[in-house]
C-alpha cells in the first residue's frame, strides 16, 4: 500500500531564509502533487509533477521530483510571511484510482 | 464555473443521527472522491468513484456510504453518527492530473 511521508511536520523560519520540505513515498508512482492549505480553507493546487526530473517553479517556491529515489522536494527561497500555510504532498496510487496524502508541513514564517 | 460545490459548510449532529453531505461538480469529471481531514492531519480517503454507477472504498470507509447516480453528484451518507466522525470533509473531482477540491464541510458530532 502506498505510504507518503513528509518532513518536517512543523517548520518555523524567519523571513528571508531558505528551506526545503521533503516528501518520500513507498511505491512506484510517476505523479506527485503539492498543495497549499490556509487555516480553515480548502486545498489549493501548487504544482503537478509528472515525470522523473520534473522541476516546477512559481515565485519563491520550487518543486522537484526524483521517481527513482521516490522523493520530491519543495524548496522555499527567501521566505515571506505570506507563505505561512500548511503544505501537502500527494501521490497517485497506481494500485487504486486515488491519491494519497502526506501528513502536511505546517510552515510559519516570522518577521 | 462553480467547480466543486459542497453543502452544508457546517453541521452539528447528535450521536446516532444520520445526514448526507452533498457534493456536485460541473466540470464533467468522471472521478470523484471523498476525504476526511482530522485536526492537524493529512487527508484520508473515504470513498471514490470512477464514473456514474461505480464506487469503491478508500482507506477509511467504515460508517459511511456513497452513491453515484449521475456524473455531477456524489453524496456521502453518514449513518448513526459517532464522535469519531467529527472532522472536515472534502469532496474532490478529477479528470486526468490533480484534483479540484470543494470548500469542505465541517462536521461536529456531539
Amino acid at each position: 500500500e502506498l505510504k507518503v511521508e513528509q518532513n518536517p511536520l512543523f517548520l518555523s523560519m524567519q523571513e528571508g531564509k531558505n528551506y526545503t520540505i521533503y516528501c518520500n513515498y513507498s511505491t512506484t508512482s510517476d505523479r506527485l502533487y503539492w498543495y497549499r492549505q490556509d487555516p480553515g480553507k480548502s486545498l489549493e493546487s501548487l504544482f503537478v509533477l509528472l515525470s522523473n526530473g520534473a522541476v516546477k517553479q512559481e515565485g519563491r517556491l520550487m518543486a522537484s521530483l526524483d521517481t527513482k529515489a521516490r522523493l520530491s522536494t519543495l524548496h522555499i527561497t527567501a521566505a515571506v510571511h505570506d507563505l505561512s500555510a500548511t503544505y501537502f504532498c500527494a501521490v497517485d496510487s497506481q494500485e487504486n484510482n486515488d491519491m494519497r496524502f502526506g501528513a502536511g508541513t505546517r510552515l510559519t514564517v516570522k518577521p | 464555473n462553480a467547480g466543486v460545490t459542497q453543502t452544508p459548510k457546517f453541521r452539528i449532529l447528535k450521536i446516532g443521527q444520520s445526514m448526507t453531505l452533498q457534493c456536485a461538480q460541473d466540470m464533467n469529471h468522471n472521478y470523484m472522491y471523498w476525504y476526511r481531514q482530522d485536526p492537524g492531519m493529512g487527508l484520508k480517503l473515504i470513498y471514490y468513484s470512477v464514473g456514474a454507477g461505480i464506487t469503491d472504498k478508500g482507506e477509511v470507509p467504515n460508517g459511511y456510504n456513497v452513491s453515484r447516480s449521475t456524473t455531477e453528484d456524489f453524496p456521502l451518507r453518514l449513518e448513526l453518527a459517532a464522535p469519531s466522525q467529527t472532522s472536515v470533509y472534502f469532496c474532490a473531482s478529477s479528470q486526468g492530473y490533480g484534483y479540484t477540491f470543494g470548500s469542505g464541510t465541517r462536521l461536529t458530532v456531539v
